[in-house]
């Protein structure tokens, strides 16, 4: 398997304009995860999916912010309009619910800048 | 709110000495504990975790952690560190179905 999948690695905007980050889980998992990583709040869990459905989205920050899981194997989290303090590292993750490890596969990360 | 708290923000060693890495969660019910990594420019891997039973946990690369449920505490130990193991070290509990994570030790070893 490829892993978690994450595009772009990086992605360099101005202020303003609508970002899109895209993720595709490992296959056969149904728990999919947002997080952002800066250094000021360390990792943060923004949203996360269960079966393509939005179970806590207590971690997004603002109305800017959505996520969406339109199939089982994409995600999206959009921002728009962005801001220079979303520039932060987003991490995609995803689990099965059947694995009894609970353990979370993280995916590359997406590294935006927003100028 | 549960909470993770890591006690050091940035930890500096000499190849060959032993690392402790301290971790405390605020939760007190039963709880499942992680010790993920992430190695410069990389993701977050998972090194070791614990569910239940001995709590004395092994994980990759020699790395090893105590659960001491008294002291809410669940700290990451290695014997003798190497170069390579220079890295960012995140604590995690999961409670219900939410993974919440410290805010990380950079571990800086020196060769």
């Amino acid at each position: 398997d490829a892993g978690v999948i994450q595009s772009p690695r990086h992605e360099v905007t101005e202020m303003g304009q609508e970002v899109t980050l895209r993720c595709k889980p490992i296959s056969g998992h149904d728990y999919l995860f947002w997080y952002r990583q800066t250094m000021m709040r360390g990792l943060e869990l923004l949203i996360y999916f269960n079966n393509n459905v939005p179970i806590d989205d207590s971690g997004m920050p603002e109305d800017r912010f959505s996520a969406k899981m339109p199939n089982a194997s994409f995600s999206t989290l959009k921002i728009q309009p962005s801001e220079p303090r979303d520039s932060a590292v987003y991490f995609c993750a995803s689990r099965s619910g059947l694995a009894a490890s609970y353990e979370q596969y993280f995916g590359p990360g997406t590294r935006l800048t927003v100028t | 709110a549960q909470s993770v708290s890591q006690h050091n923000h940035h930890v500096i060693l000499s190849e060959a000495a032993s690392l402790e890495l301290g971790c405390n969660y605020s939760y007190g019910g039963t709880v499942n504990l992680f010790w993920y990594v992430q190695y410069p420019g990389q993701h977050l891997q998972l090194l070791l975790k614990y569910f239940s039973g001995d709590p004395l946990v092994k994980g990759i690369k020699g790395f090893e952690a105590e659960f001491i449920k008294s002291k809410f505490s669940f700290n990451l130990r290695k014997p003798s560190v190497q170069w390579s193991d220079t890295a960012e070290y995140f604590c995690a509990v999961l409670y219900g179905q939410n993974f919440v994570f410290g805010p990380g030790t950079r571990l800086s070893v020196l060769p």
